[in-house]
Parts: C-alpha cells; structure tokens; sequence
C-alpha cells in the first residue's frame, strides 16, 4: 500500500535553511500531488503548499511565498520541501502527504527545531 | 481564506456512547471537506473526503454529514482507539484551511 517516508528531525539557527525528503513507496508515485502541512507544538495543522509529482507543477500557501521551494526527483519518488530564512516561530513538525484533495496517506513526520 | 470553526472544543464522551462533532466555515466550501483523527505523536489519518465518504479502511461507526457551511462528524459507538484528536479541512478554496480541532476525552 502507499507510504511515505520523511527524513529526520532538524535543528537550524534562525535565519538558515532546512531540506525536509519525502519517499514515497507502494503506488504510482506520478499519478498523485504531494502536499505539506505543518503543526507547531501543540497547535493545530496549517497547510503550506503542494506539488505535482507529475511535472513539478506548485502551489504554495501565500504566507510562505518567497521562502518555500517545493522539487521532485522522479527517478527516486522523492519530494523535497525546502524552507529559508528560517524563524522560531518555523518550529514545527512538517508532514508531507499524498493528494491535495483528502490528503492520504502521511509522512511520518518531520521535527524541525529553529533556536539560536 | 475562509476559517474553519470546530465545536466543542473538547467533547467528554464514555465508550459505547455516540459522539457528534461540528464544523462550520466561514464562507461556503461546497462538499470539499475532509475530517481526519490525530493521535499523540502520530500523523493524522484521514477519516472522510466529500464530506460524507469513508476513507479506505475506516469503520462504518464513523459517518460525516453536511454541505456548505455546516458540517457533522458522528461516532456511532466511541471504541477505546477513538479517543482523539479531529480536525476538519476545507480543499474548495486556497489556501486549504484546517479547524482548530476537537479533543475527543474519556468521561
């Protein structure tokens, strides 16, 4: 069945960037958006953008244009996520998730930790 | 963007019993809502897609509801795994938006 499998958890100075994989396994991996959402400690999820795995097509999230590249690797079914100009307030687990429409399955999850 | 509101924010209910929770948005988002169930440490899980749609593999007791503003997310029989998180998610207009959640408890 599909999977997604997220690399491991981050800690970056304010200011740094930060690359977050996504492998995806056990389907068409072309066939299907991957979207990225992302929950701070504690809070709810916040939608941050997607890609097509299919030709790279993007759609990011309005607070986070200007800051945040989302690319594919088709010949290894990855997805990066890549987020700049990092601040506290980035701190977060980030999730990648199949879909842009009912997002299914997830990531794991990505602990991404931004303190000087 | 259009908000997503969740009630109540917490929801006290003992197993067995039926549990209902709510969802409204701000502006209409058609049938385009998805409820997914989180628990600690763990990714959510989507439970319902067009509003009323089980995911694969989701048990019948969970059932949604609704169209345009207002939307239902009822557990028939609340099961000892069904204690939770649950957000709802609106995809009919950008940015998606997300509720703040309802915390399903133990009574």
């Amino acid at each position: 069945q599909a999977h997604l499998e997220q690399s491991g958890a981050e800690v970056k100075k304010p200011g740094a960037s930060v690359k977050v994989s996504c492998k995806a396994s056990g389907y068409t991996f072309i066939n299907y958006r991957i979207s990225w959402v992302r929950q701070a400690p504690g809070q709810g999820l916040e939608w941050m953008g997607w890609i097509s795995a299919l030709n790279g097509e993007t759609k990011y999230a309005q607070k986070f244009q200007g800051r945040l590249t989302m690319t594919t690797d088709t010949s290894t079914s990855i997805v990066f996520m890549e987020l700049r100009s990092l601040r506290s307030d980035d701190t977060a687990v980030y999730f990648c998730a199949r879909g842009i429409a009912g997002f299914d399955p997830w990531g794991q999850g990505t602990l991404v930790t931004v303190s000087s | 963007e259009i908000v997503m509101t969740q009630s109540p924010a917490t929801l006290s209910v003992s197993p067995g019993e039926r549990a209902t929770l709510s969802c409204r948005a701000s502006q209409s988002v058609s049938s385009n809502l998805a409820w997914y169930q989180q628990k600690p440490g763990q990714a959510p899980r989507l439970l319902i897609y067009g509003a009323s749609t089980r995911a694969t593999g989701i048990p019948a007791r969970f059932s949604g509801s609704g169209s345009g503003t207002e939307f239902t997310l009822t557990i028939s029989s609340l099961q000892s795994e069904d204690f939770a998180v649950y957000y709802c998610q609106q995809y009919n207009d950008w940015p998606q938006t997300f509720g703040q959640g309802t915390e399903v408890e133990i009574k």
